[in-house]
């Protein structure tokens, strides 16, 4: 079953800084790979997705995220933080048991940015 | 176009009392999903219908939750009797394909606390 690894529970950069959330996964086959946020008191919001096509995937707010087979990572940057990026960051991979229609998610990211 | 709406957006009870949360898709997408969020710990998936059918209730935890979705709109999760450990959030969302490439929706989560 695939299953995803989000190191650090906070993550705490300046504003400016560079934005770095770590995601592995686990899976035997090429996986869908999905970050999505979640700002207080809303729902999750699809930052960006690789469904095997560019491994270099580009999302919204200036986030990408960089799909590496021979690490099995899935890491999310953002070159410089502002303000309004703190929030909670999930990452998540499509079971492939299930025909792709369910996600397993990692245990999250809280992005703490300080002026 | 509105999102995923879900109700309440919070809920207290107390142990042994019954709970039903409600979620209203995106107008026209036929796969609904329900999660939860343990504090501190991922989002799980529960279940999936497709329309009004269960496709997956794989992650249903026990015969104390149950689901349903009449008429393939909008979804209600029952919880009876209620125990300390269902406390969490509960997330609904929707997709409008069951293919590979699966974008779903989520709504803001119905927060549960049991007491």
């Amino acid at each position: 079953a695939q299953s995803v690894t989000q190191l650090g529970s906070h993550v705490s950069v300046s504003e400016g800084a560079l934005v770095l959330l770590r995601c592995n996964y686990s899976s035997s086959v090429p996986p869908y790979l999905f970050w999505y946020v979640q700002y207080p008191n809303q729902g999750l919001q699809l930052l960006l997705k690789y469904t095997s096509a560019a491994t270099l995937v580009k999302g919204i707010n200036g986030f990408e995220a960089e799909f590496k087979k021979s690490e099995t990572s899935f890491h999310l940057t953002k070159p410089s933080a502002h303000m309004s990026d703190a929030a909670e960051y999930f990452c998540a991979v499509s079971d492939l048991g299930t025909g792709f229609q369910k996600l397993v998610f990692g245990t999250g990211t809280r992005l703490l940015v300080s002026p | 176009e509105a999102g995923v709406t879900q109700f309440p957006s919070h809920s207290v009870i107390e142990k042994g009392q019954t709970v039903t949360l409600r979620c209203d898709p995106i107008s026209g997408h036929d796969n609904l999903y329900w999660y939860r969020r343990v504090m501190g710990k991922e989002i799980k998936f529960l279940l999936h219908f497709v329309k009004e059918s269960k496709q997956d209730e794989s992650g249903m935890p026990n015969n104390r939750f149950l689901a349903e979705r009449t008429g393939g709109t909008y979804s209600t999760l029952k919880v009876q009797p209620a125990e300390l450990e269902d406390s969490g959030v509960y997330f609904c969302a929707s997709s409008q394909d069951s293919g590979s490439y699966n974008e779903q929706f989520f709504g803001p989560g119905t927060r549960l606390t049991v007491l």
